[in-house]
């Protein structure tokens, strides 16, 4: 079994489309992330969710609207896709949220936006 | 602010020996280590929590010096499978927040 797996694995859709990613984790821990990675590599934190309760959110635009319906699962829907959404999105877990432990990541969702 | 990695990028023949260092503007809580291999996820490498603490995990090690705020990886005696981009991830005190540094791409070739 997957610890961390997200869906779609690819997306490719048109500007101003609406898309959602999915995420769940099997490893029972505490806390959800999405992180985004651009071309040139930069892993950027986008939300923290700890058990259900959104703790990070670093200036993302209000087009993305993350979701967590119980603690072990994290979905990411997005509004109105810009071109520059185009980038691989990472779901990941970790234990806890009082200091971060080890990462555990999905296998990413490439979003390529037309 | 995103932690500085150093160098860029670096090719090594098999066997030979690499730093990569990590360093943040800001005072670190901790500093944690990443290897993302082409086309898969960032796999965890090893977590460094106090100032002067030093790990080692087979041939990768690392340090980390609170005062200077930096962190280096040290790979020694290269592998193939040591090639991918590393990255280093700080926490500056605020819970559950890692900020990835800039990465570097180590290629290793025989």
């Amino acid at each position: 079994d997957t610890a961390v797996s997200q869906t779609p694995k690819y997306l490719v859709t048109q500007m101003g489309n609406d898309k959602s990613i999915k995420c769940e984790q099997n490893l029972g821990h505490d806390t959800m992330y999405w992180y985004k990675q651009d071309s040139k590599k930069f892993l950027k934190i986008m939300f923290s969710y700890n058990n259900k309760e959104l703790i990070i959110n670093e200036t993302v635009p209000n087009r993305f609207s993350p979701k967590s319906p119980d603690k072990a699962h994290l979905n990411l829907h997005i509004n109105s896709l810009e071109l520059g959404d185009s980038a691989v999105y990472f779901c990941a877990s970790s234990r806890d949220s009082t200091n971060t432990g080890e990462l555990f990541f999905g296998e990413g969702s490439r979003l390529t936006v037309l | 602010q995103q932690p500085v990695q150093s160098p860029q990028a670096v090719i090594l023949r098999e066997g030979e020996d690499a730093v990569i260092n990590c360093s943040s503007s800001k005072a670190l809580y901790s500093v944690h280590w990443y290897r993302q291999k082409h086309g898969e996820a960032p796999v965890f490498l090893m977590i460094l929590l106090k100032g002067g603490e030093q790990k080692g995990h087979d041939k990768i090690s690392a340090s980390f010096n609170e005062k200077k705020q930096q962190s280096s990886l040290y790979l020694t005696a290269s592998q193939l499978s040591y090639s991918g981009t590393y990255f280093c991830g700080t926490e500056t005190g605020t819970a559950s927040k890692l900020t990835f540094g800039t990465g570097t791409r180590l290629q290793v070739t025989l």
